[in-house]
């Protein structure tokens, strides 16, 4: 069975640019996480989708949006970059059962010059 | 303030020795789950536990829930060099609505490192 695959591995933009972050989940799984591991502070929760909607957003500014598609795929956008946002990007997919069982992908390094 | 406290931060032991990783909150779970993560890549779900008092096992790992779900560990038997690597608790709080709900919340990671 294949994992959740994140693309691409790594990108490169310079500050004010936008980024665009691709995931897709585990076959059935409905719903996708992101989080931000940026170094020395831990991974930090970000969105939250599912079924198409989103159900909850981390303590992050708007610049910081997503959707997900009718395939549960999800993409992430940052707008008008900062160097700060330099960090690990990863999507998780799961169930959205009571136990919230999250599956990581291998991330998406984002580098800001 | 970190609501999930992981300890130690770090650890360095010789092949063969034995371990334990902590992981304390004074919030109750519903669940929590213990990561491993490699450099660069994503973290790989080892175990989810569920159940207060609840004892998995995976080979020379074990895992354990606190009686009150507060708090669990992580114990490693004769550790090995292929068990170095980062280890992530991450706890849910299950609360619908409100700020947690949906999110795993994460300690601060103990990098083990063992050495042959």
């Amino acid at each position: 069975e294949a994992g959740v695959t994140q693309s691409p591995t790594h990108l490169i933009k310079t500050r004010g640019q936008q980024a665009t972050l691709r995931c897709s989940p585990i076959s059935g799984h409905t719903s996708v996480y992101w989080y931000q591991q940026a170094l020395g502070l831990g991974l930090q929760f970000l969105l939250w989708y599912d079924e198409g909607e989103e159900r909850n957003r981390g303590n992050f500014p708007p610049r910081f949006s997503g959707r997900q598609f009718p395939n549960y795929s999800s993409e992430l956008n940052v707008n008008a970059l900062e160097l700060e946002d330099s960090a690990l990007y990863l999507c998780a997919s799961g169930l959205w059962v009571s136990y919230n069982e999250q599956f990581f992908g291998p991330g998406t390094r984002l580098t800001v010059l | 303030t970190q609501l999930l406290e992981q300890s130690p931060q770090f650890l360095s032991i010789q092949e063969g020795e034995n371990l334990t990783v902590y992981c304390n909150s004074s919030s109750v779970f519903s669940s929590l789950q213990w990561y491993r993560q490699e450099p660069g890549e994503g973290p790989v779900l080892l175990v989810t536990v569920v159940t207060g008092g609840e004892v998995k096992k995976l080979k020379r790992l074990t895992f354990q829930f606190g009686d009150a779900r507060k708090d669990s560990s992580l114990h490693i038997t004769a550790a090995q060099p292929g068990d170095t690597g980062l280890y992530l608790c991450a706890g849910y709080l299950g609360k619908a609505g409100g700020t947690s709900y949906g999110k795993l919340t994460f300690g601060q990671g103990t990098i083990l490192t063992v050495h042959p």
